[in-house]
């Protein structure tokens, strides 16, 4: 199983920062990797998939990057709707596909 | 737009058996994989396990043979059974569309329903 490591746990940045999130593999999972972002009391939403892209109707301060075992999510300026908590997803090699603990953006 | 709709009860006694059935609209359970994926309170992600419409499934080793699930394409539905359950299976339940990228295999999750907690308590 890969085991998917994400950091920090909890991340404190106010409003208009840019901020990158990082998602470690414990093996090379190509770009096979997308990103979620959860609101409290709400279902994940797609985020990134393939590493890099976009998913429909996602801002385009939101940014994915990496390959292998080290991938990133950059939002470029943080707006009030983007505090929330943050998962990473691998699916180069399943069963299981695995997802990283979560980073949750707070406010500072 | 593709909705989902998770349902079933929202309490479970230990030993017995979880029932959830996902209702999609806005697309066809024919033209996808889904998945089921959980949430203990509090905690991260786990996926449970995904059927495609002509009943082929794969699920989460660390389930077992506890996990079984089906499609009924006359309803635009699929459901998960889960038995044998304990307090660890109390999580909120997600259906979601398992989408499929180029290589023609299950990859991301998009969308995701609502989710339904199910709690296993005596």
């Amino acid at each position: 199983e890969i085991v998917m490591t994400q950091s920090p746990a909890t991340l404190s940045v106010s409003p208009g920062e840019r901020v990158t999130l990082s998602c470690r593999a414990s093996q090379s999972v190509n770009n096979n990797l997308a990103w979620y972002q959860q609101n409290p009391g709400q279902a994940p939403r797609l985020l990134i998939y393939d590493g890099s892209t976009r998913a429909a109707g996602v801002p385009a301060r939101f940014s994915g990057s990496g390959s292998g075992t080290e991938f990133t999510l950059t939002v470029s300026s943080l707006q009030s709707e983007d505090f929330a908590v943050y998962y990473c997803q691998q699916y180069n090699d399943w069963p299981p596909y695995t997802f990283g603990q979560g980073t949750k953006l707070e406010i500072k | 737009q593709v909705q989902l709709q998770a349902s079933g009860p929202g309490l479970v006694k230990p030993s017995e058996t979880l029932s959830l059935t996902c209702t999609v609209s806005g697309d066809s359970v024919s033209s996808f994989y889904w998945s089921w994926i959980r949430q203990p309170p509090g905690k991260g992600l786990e996926w449970i396990g995904f059927i495609y419409y002509s009943g082929s499934t794969n699920h989460n080793p660390s389930l077992g043979s506890r996990i079984s699930m089906s499609v009924d394409l006359s309803k635009n539905q699929f459901s998960l059974r889960l038995t044998s359950v304990t307090p660890a299976d109390t999580a909120v339940y997600y259906c979601a569309r398992h989408f499929r990228g180029l290589n023609a295999y299950p990859d991301w999750f998009d969308p995701w329903g609502q989710g339904t907690l199910v709690t296993v308590s005596s």
